[in-house]
């Protein structure tokens, strides 16, 4: 089973709305967990990261971490055409060593 | 500061055939890992090294291998390579302290095979 989910998408918000990705993981140990974003042809580059249980917030960008649930979020406000990417989400798995498990990624199309 | 450089950037091969990718990190970054892009599977991890040395690897079967040299510089090669080894394979480097450190992801290599 794959230890971390992601919904495909797309995901399409219209300009300046809120954008609301999910991830739920498997391992109810896992401690560290990580957005990723992705255009088109381009390597992944990180957004946030996130350890404790809450709201983490850098700028337009909101990571939500629930570890009872076991699924960690990404709110992106006023979106803008420039975010549609696909968002990775990431999880450091097992806890403590150097690996990262990845979910498939969530496609984000941003209208104008 | 450079960024993670891979190459070469494309590569086409046939089934059988071997082939070796080259992966230079950040300046001072110690980790190296692998990882494996494809449409279905996203990204998956391979080996991560550090100071030359294998610290993680993931479920690929031993045709993937790979190493470090002291300049922290990383090669992965793949042997017999089958059609379902067509990906994209990111580089990505990191300091190597924490396991929750970001990744610097590089450009990639395509890599086809007929």
């Amino acid at each position: 089973q794959k230890e971390v989910e992601q919904n495909s998408g797309p995901l399409s918000v219209p300009e300046g709305a809120i954008a609301s990705l999910n991830c739920t993981y498997s391992d109810r140990g896992s401690q560290s967990f990580f957005w990723y974003r992705q255009y088109s042809g381009k390597s992944p580059e990180l957004i946030m990261f996130i350890y404790s249980n809450g709201d983490k917030e850098d700028g337009r960008f909101t990571a939500q971490l629930n570890k009872a649930s076991q699924y960690v979020s990404l709110l992106i406000r006023d979106s803008q055409p420039s975010d549609s990417a696909t968002y990775l989400c990431a999880v450091n798995y097992p806890p403590g060593t150097y690996k990262y498990i990845f979910g498939t990624g969530t496609r984000l199309k941003v209208l104008a | 500061k450079a960024g993670v450089t891979q190459t070469p950037r494309y590569l086409i091969k046939t089934r059988g055939q071997q082939v070796t990718l080259s992966c230079s990190p950040i300046s001072g970054h110690r980790s190296v890992s692998w990882y494996q892009q494809t449409p279905g599977q996203g990204l998956q991890f391979l080996f991560e090294y550090f100071s030359e040395t294998q610290r993680n690897k993931g479920n690929f079967p031993g045709r993937f291998s790979g190493r470090q040299f002291s300049n922290s510089r990383s090669e992965m090669n793949v042997s017999t390579l089958e059609l379902g080894d067509s990906a994209l394979y990111l580089c990505a480097s990191s300091l190597g302290d924490s396991s929750n450190e970001k990744l610097f992801f590089g450009s990639g290599t395509q890599l086809s095979v007929l």
